[in-house]
């Protein structure tokens, strides 16, 4: 079956530090993967996608994601954290069309 | 450009009312359609999906079902809520055949 895992729930950063958030997926096929930004009370928003094709994508708001098979992670990175980036981060994976499976989420505060 | 819309966006409403939300798409035609629960301090759980009008796919059995009777309409609905009904419900939408989903705004549904 397939299934997200992001192992962090919470983490802090210092403004202007660097970030990683982790995202470990399992899944059969190849698969599709996602990266998605939700402020409070808010929907989401994607952030950067991976479907075939070079392993580090490049995303909206300065983000980045490594594929990475042999780990079956897909980490989310961003070298300088601005206030602003304080949300809560989901990753997914595509199985068929229809059907998206997502992390339980990583909420980011920054500190100044 | 597309947009998604949904309403309302809070709601509180007693246990064992009815429940009807709703989400519109505009600016394309034919999307797939999804319904998303957010519990608090959760992930999103997939609840329902649509291809095309009259064609809904359950993923979840629960106390929840919906319509879609227009191409760019679909309908959350329950006749007699629960109190885990109360969560944060998205509407998303995507190209037909295509993973990428676009998210709507979100309802805050208190069941008290």
């Amino acid at each position: 079956a397939q299934s997200v895992t992001q192992p962090d729930i919470h983490i802090t950063v210092s403004e202007g530090a660097s970030l990683e958030l982790r995202c470990n997926y399992s899944y059969g096929a190849t698969p599709y993967l996602f990266w998605y930004v939700q402020s409070p009370g808010q929907g989401l928003q994607l952030l950067l996608k991976y479907f075939s094709g070079d392993t580090l994508v490049q995303g909206i708001k300065g983000f980045e994601a490594e594929f990475k098979r042999s780990q079956s992670s897909f980490n989310l990175r961003k070298p300088s954290v601005h206030w602003s980036d304080a949300a809560e981060y989901f990753c997914a994976v595509g199985s068929g069309f229809n059907k998206f499976y997502f992390g339980s989420g990583t909420k980011l505060n920054v500190k100044p | 450009s597309q947009t998604i819309h949904q309403w309302p966006a809070t709601l509180v409403q007693p246990v064992g009312s009815p429940l009807s939300l709703e989400c519109t798409v505009e600016g394309t035609s034919n999307p797939n359609l999804y319904w998303y629960r957010q519990a608090a301090g959760r992930g999103l759980q997939l609840l329902f999906y649509s291809v095309g009008i009259g064609q809904i796919s359950s993923e979840v059995p629960q106390n929840l079902s919906a319509s879609r009777p227009q191409d760019r309409q679909f309908i959350l609905s329950s006749k007699k809520l629960l109190l885990s009904d109360s969560g944060f419900y998205l509407c998303a939408w995507s190209y037909s055949g295509s993973y990428e989903q676009y998210f709507g705004p979100g309802t805050r549904l208190t069941v008290t």
